[in-house]
């Protein structure tokens, strides 16, 4: 199974909390989950990335859960900010492969 | 230049149309894919090239036809489409294929079909 499902669909959250997106996959080939951050009018860029053989991985206020058997990891963003306002879509590479398999995204909106 | 660019940035077309998106790397990749965006659903891979020969068709339908003439560059071509074929289309550029690759991607082109 090449899916990877992604939730929620959208998130609000106050300046300052702790928003959390939900990724699951399948296929257990899969051995790289890059995050990408998308802004309105620009392509996704990638934010953070892990791999199965680490638990966590923190890169400033972003951090990224893995659990490796329920196959299952997520972004946790602390002390969020205005700015970090965006569409956030997990993923899910093969070694050696160019196929990058996609979430559908999660719609993040930070209030002031 | 720098970066993943893309022209144009929005484009719309009747379903007799044909046109063409262009894309062009400046950061010395040698792989290039195109993504179809539709709203709440994933990215899908439509095609890579590496080293200008394509490896990867997923199943796109042949009113979509692309070409690499060179590592830099990447068009697709637009003949017949349908209304749903209206999406954000995007292109990316990673150097080599391997997984740890970070994909790059330019701003789109957002496509309507009348």
């Amino acid at each position: 199974q090449q899916q990877v499902k992604q939730s929620p669909q959208s998130l609000i959250v106050q300046k300052g909390g702790i928003p959390i997106i939900n990724c699951a996959y399948e296929n257990t080939a899969f051995d790289y989950f890059p995050w990408y951050q998308q802004f309105p009018g620009k392509g996704p860029a990638l934010l953070i990335a892990i791999r199965p053989d680490v638990s966590e991985k923190k890169e400033g206020r972003f951090t990224i859960s893995f659990n490796k058997s329920a196959k299952q990891f997520s972004l946790h963003i602390m002390d969020s900010q205005p700015g970090d306002s965006a569409t956030y879509f997990c993923a899910a590479t093969f070694t050696g492969g160019f196929k990058t398999i996609f979430g559908a995204g999660t719609r993040l909106f930070v209030k002031a | 230049e720098t970066g993943v660019t893309q022209t144009p940035r929005h484009l719309v077309m009747g379903m007799t149309n044909k046109k063409s998106l262009k894309c062009e790397q400046h950061l010395g990749h040698n792989a290039m894919y195109w993504y179809k965006q539709s709203a709440k659903k994933p990215l899908e891979l439509m095609f890579v090239y590496s080293l200008e020969e394509r490896v990867e068709n997923n199943s796109v339908p042949s009113r979509f036809s692309p070409e690499c003439p060179n590592s830099s560059h990447l068009f697709l071509h637009l003949h017949t489409l349908q209304p749903e074929d209206s999406a954000l289309y995007l292109c990316a550029s990673s150097q080599g294929w391997n997984s740890y690759n970070e994909q790059f991607f330019g701003p789109g082109t957002r496509l309507t079909v009348l």
